[in-house]
C-alpha cells in the first residue's frame, strides 16, 4: 500500500462548481498534513495546512480524519484559475523529524 | 529576498557522466530535501536531510549522492549508475517540526535533466 494515495482524475468541471478531493494515508502516525498546488511544468506551491480541527481559506477547505487516515479538500465556485493538478502531502517522520510524501496529484480542469 | 535557489533550470547530460544539480537556500531552514518528477507522476523522494552533517535515504535513492557540508546548501549527484536519469528535479527546504507551527515545504523552480 502507498504511502499516500490520491485519485489521480482528471476532475473536469464547470466554473461555479464546487468540487472535493480526498487523500488516504497509511501511517498512523503522522503528525502533519498539507495541499500543494502544480501548474504545469512549475514547482508546487503550498496551498495551505490542514489541521486537526479542519480550517478554510476563502474558497478552500481543508478537513483531516485521523481515524479513516484521510483528508480533503473542498473548493468552492471553481474558478477557470484553480485548473491545476493538486498535491496531498504527509509528514510520515516521528515526531521531531520530517520525511514528507507526496501524493501523485489529482488533476483538475475548471471550463468555462 | 528570501527563498531556495536551484541551478541550472536546465541541464544536458551524456549517458555515463555524473552530473552535480545545484540546491541553495537563505530562508535558514534545517530540512532539505531532493525529488524527481517524471511526466504525469507524483514527486518521489530521493534524500532529505534534517540538519548539517546529516542525511537519509528516501525511496529512490540508488544512482543519486548528496551532501550537506553547509546549512544553505544541499547539492545533489546524479552519477552514472542512474539508469533512467532524465526527469524534473526539485529541492525543497523546511523548518524541523517543533521549531514553529507550520512546517510546510518551500520549492525551488527545479532543474530539467535531459540524457541525450
Amino acid at each position: 500500500r502507498k504511502e499516500v494515495e490520491q485519485d489521480p482524475g482528471p476532475f473536469n468541471v464547470p466554473e461555479g462548481a464546487t468540487v472535493a478531493f480526498n487523500c488516504t494515508y497509511s501511517n498512523s502516525a503522522s503528525q502533519s498534513f498539507f495541499w500543494y498546488r502544480q501548474d504545469c511544468r512549475k514547482e508546487p506551491k503550498l496551498l495551505m495546512s490542514v489541521y486537526s480541527s479542519g480550517n478554510e481559506d476563502g474558497r478552500f477547505t481543508a478537513q483531516l480524519n485521523r481515524a479513516s487516515q484521510y483528508i480533503s479538500l473542498l473548493i468552492r465556485d471553481s474558478k477557470l484559475s484553480d485548473s491545476a493538478t493538486y498535491l496531498c502531502v504527509v509528514n510520515v517522520a516521528p515526531t521531531g523529524f520530517q520525511k514528507l510524501v507526496f501524493g501523485t496529484g489529482t488533476r483538475l480542469l475548471v471550463s468555462p | 529576498d528570501g527563498g531556495i535557489t536551484q541551478s541550472p533550470k536546465y541541464l544536458f547530460r551524456k549517458e555515463g557522466q555524473n552530473v552535480t544539480l545545484s540546491c541553495e537556500q537563505n530562508l535558514n531552514h534545517d530540512a532539505m530535501y531532493w525529488y524527481r518528477q517524471d511526466p504525469g507522476q507524483g514527486l518521489r523522494l530521493i534524500y532529505y536531510s534534517q540538519i548539517v552533517n546529516d542525511f537519509q535515504k528516501g525511496d529512490i535513492a540508488e544512482g543519486y549522492s548528496v551532501s550537506r557540508e553547509k546549512k544553505e546548501s544541499f547539492p545533489l549527484t546524479v552519477t552514472s549508475a542512474q539508469k533512467n536519469p532524465t526527469a524534473f528535479y526539485l529541492c525543497a527546504s523546511s523548518i524541523r517540526p517543533g521549531t514553529a507551527i507550520n512546517t510546510e515545504a518551500f520549492f525551488g523552480q527545479g532543474t530539467r535533466l535531459t540524457v541525450v
